[in-house]
């Protein structure tokens, strides 16, 4: 099985802050790797697909990158609305696709 | 407008069943992937099955043999039959729609509480 680690597991950073939250995979997925964002008592919300492709609708200060096993999701100004827990997903072994165990952030 | 609606959750004894839905609406259920994810309390995310659009059914080892995830076009609604249900069971339970190999339309979730 293909196991996802995130790091860290949580972040407290001030508004306007560069946020950098890592997700490694335990072998190589080839990009297939999601980020979704979730807030407390709500459904995750899909941020990026195929490791770097923005849903659409999604503010553009949000980006994904990939080298490898390691995956970053980057958020270039922090606002007080992205306060929340972010997972990371893997689609590359089928057909049970799993999640990382997330990175909570936090606005100082 | 896309639209996932689920119902069904509750509290159950241990050893019981419940039925889950997903009133889908905005796209046609029988064209797309779908799946349910389920989300323990202050716990990470749990894929725990999915259907092709072809009808091909997986599951979660931690729920193989107990759940049936089905769909009914004339009702354009996903469920999630839960056989034999234990305390670890106990989640917050999502369907989605798969788009891109990735879930990109969520429900609002529906609890399910095992306990006695």
């Amino acid at each position: 099985d293909i196991q996802l680690t995130q790091s860290p597991s949580s972040l407290s950073a001030s508004v306007g802050d560069r946020v950098t939250i890592t997700c490694r995979a335990s072998q190589r997925i080839n990009n297939y790797l999601n980020w979704y964002q979730q807030k407390p008592g709500k459904a995750p919300k899909p941020l990026i697909f195929s490791a770097s492709n923005l849903q659409s609708g999604v503010p553009s200060r949000f980006s994904g990158s990939a080298s490898g096993t390691d995956f970053t999701l980057t958020i270039s100004s922090l606002q007080p609305e992205d306060s929340a827990t972010y997972f990371c997903q893997q689609t590359f072994s089928n057909p049970l696709w799993t999640f990382g165990p997330g990175t909570k952030v936090e606005i100082k | 407008e896309v639209q996932l609606v689920e119902s069904g959750g509750g509290l159950v004894q241990p050893g019981g069943s419940l039925r889950l839905s997903c009133a889908v609406s905005g796209f046609v259920v029988s064209s797309d992937y779908m799946t349910w994810v389920r989300q323990a309390p202050g716990k990470g995310l749990e894929c725990v099955s999915m259907i092709y659009s072809g009808g091909s059914t997986f599951f979660a080892d931690s729920v193989k043999g107990r759940f049936t995830i089905s769909k009914y076009n004339s009702e354009n609604t996903l469920y999630l039959q839960m056989d034999s249900l234990r305390a670890e069971d106990t989640a917050v339970y999502y369907c989605a729609r798969i788009k891109h190999n990735a879930f990109d339309v969520w429900g609002q979730g529906t609890m399910v509480i095992v306990s006695s």
